[in-house]
């Protein structure tokens, strides 16, 4: 058990609908990294929150969204859901900005219909 | 090209035997490599964390960075049936914040 909590587990929902997703850190952990996997792209970073801003973008789309809250939990929004959105979407902590030791969560896999 | 490439395999090997895993990379930017276990449907567990050219060992692991050739390995020593699993490399250029870059993964099965 890595310490980063993630809900829900699973979440199933339709075409052009809109998700949030929750992310607790392991204690003591500042940073909040979000990541999705998917068969043909493999694991690819989204975006960076640390200490409640955001700090570093990756392969995010417009439709997707993220923050993070004072008691340093994060959500990441998901609007106009494709079908191509499905996945696994993980969560990672670390203790600091730099991030060079990130731990992730058991994940939220998304069904989109 | 993609920046981090790794066969995705699988590569089947019996108990006991010594594992090599290895990916290989474009950007010699990137300064820290991390290695990465993850069962089916669960999240990736944090195996190994190096940083630049070297070796670490962490009991039955090591981690190896050739920051020359742009080639890390991580190896499995005594390996065992819980050891199957996808193997993912991870690496991160230094200083600024950042995600990490990963490979597609190694599926591993080590044979009873």
């Amino acid at each position: 058990d890595s310490g980063v909590t993630q809900t829900p587990k699973h979440l199933i929902t339709a075409t052009g609908q809109r998700v949030t997703l929750r992310c607790s850190p392991r204690s003591g952990d500042l940073s909040v990294y979000w990541y999705q996997q998917s068969l043909d792209q493999g694991l690819q970073f989204l975006i960076q929150y640390y200490n409640g801003e955001e700090r570093a973008k990756g392969n995010i789309l417009e439709r997707f969204s993220a923050q993070q809250f004072p008691d340093l939990h994060s959500e990441l929004n998901l609007s106009s859901l494709e079908l191509g959105d499905s996945a696994l979407y993980f969560c990672a902590s670390s203790a600091r900005g730099v991030g060079n030791e990130q731990y992730f969560g058991p994940g939220t896999r998304l069904t989109v219909t | 090209q993609k920046e981090v490439e790794q066969d995705p395999g699988p590569l089947s090997v019996p108990e006991g035997a010594i594992v090599s895993l290895n990916c290989t990379y474009s950007n010699s930017a990137f300064q820290y490599f991390m290695w990465y276990r993850q069962y089916s449907r669960k999240g990736p567990e944090l195996l190994m964390y190096t940083y630049s050219s070297g070796n670490k060992e962490d009991g039955r692991f090591t981690a190896q960075v050739d920051k020359s050739s742009k080639y890390i390995s991580l190896f499995i020593r005594d390996s065992q049936p819980s050891d199957s699993a996808t193997y993912l490399c991870a690496m991160k250029t230094g200083g600024g914040a950042d995600g990490l870059t990963f490979g597609k993964g190694t599926h591993l099965i080590i044979q009873p």
